[in-house]
């Protein structure tokens, strides 16, 4: 089993709906990390975490909403998906100052 | 905040010749400078990561090295082969407070190795 587990891999939805993005890991790590990934702009953090009680916004959080539900578990929401969120979403996570280490990848189609 | 440029974004090598990518970053107190090598289809893998404290480090073919005053790091790929083909990111972490919680990546690197 994978260290890091995305679900959905794959997601179509319409303008205006609302969706989650699942992430959990069995590293044990306290930090974990969503970013969005578009061509030509890289990896780009929208939400991190330290532990349960720790949520901090990245660079993009705008249109976004996370959920630390366990140390385990961290879940992505968009409220009202927009088509230009449209794009390749990574979970991450960390035990320090260190190594991260990612999820396969959710791909997120809003039309 | 910290931010990371990186280039070039894209580059063609022949097999066997050497790769250079740079990146530069902006928050003196960053301190961990990993880089991470992605497939097409899979999630970000680590290659090689270096720390403020040491200059240069280097694993097999691959070597990175780190100029702090100038706030610029490199990868170094020597002897390239076709499964170094792939999109490689540099970026950066560390700080005061809360900020040694972020990390913060470069725009990525296109590397094609040709045959």
């Amino acid at each position: 089993d994978a260290d890091v587990t995305q679900t959905p891999r794959n997601r179509i939805t319409k303008t205006g709906k609302r969706i989650m993005l699942e992430c959990s890991q069995t590293k044990g790590h306290d930090r974990m990390y969503w970013y969005r990934q578009d061509p030509g702009l890289g990896l780009r953090l929208i939400y991190y975490s330290f532990d349960v009680k720790d949520i901090n916004k990245g660079e993009i959080s705008d249109g976004y909403s996370v959920s630390r539900q366990a140390q385990a578990k961290f879940s992505l929401s968009l409220e009202s998906a927009i088509p230009n969120q449209t794009a390749l979403y990574f979970c991450a996570t960390r035990g320090g100052n260190t190594e991260a280490f990612f999820g396969q990848g959710t791909r997120l189609t809003v039309v | 905040g910290e931010n990371v440029e990186q280039h070039p974004s894209t580059l063609s090598v022949q097999e066997g010749d050497s790769a250079v990518i740079k990146c530069t970053y902006s928050d003196s107190a960053s301190n961990y400078f990993p880089w991470y090598k992605q497939e097409l289809g899979k999630g970000p893998q680590l290659i090689i990561d270096i720390r403020s404290n040491v200059g240069e480090k280097k694993d097999q073919r691959i070597a990175v090295t780190l100029n702090k005053t100038a706030k610029h790091f490199s990868l170094h790929i020597t002897e390239t082969q076709p499964e170094d083909s792939a999109v490689y990111f540099c970026a950066a972490s560390g700080g005061y407070g809360g900020a040694t919680n972020k990390l913060i990546f470069g725009t990525g690197t296109l590397l094609a190795v040709q045959p």
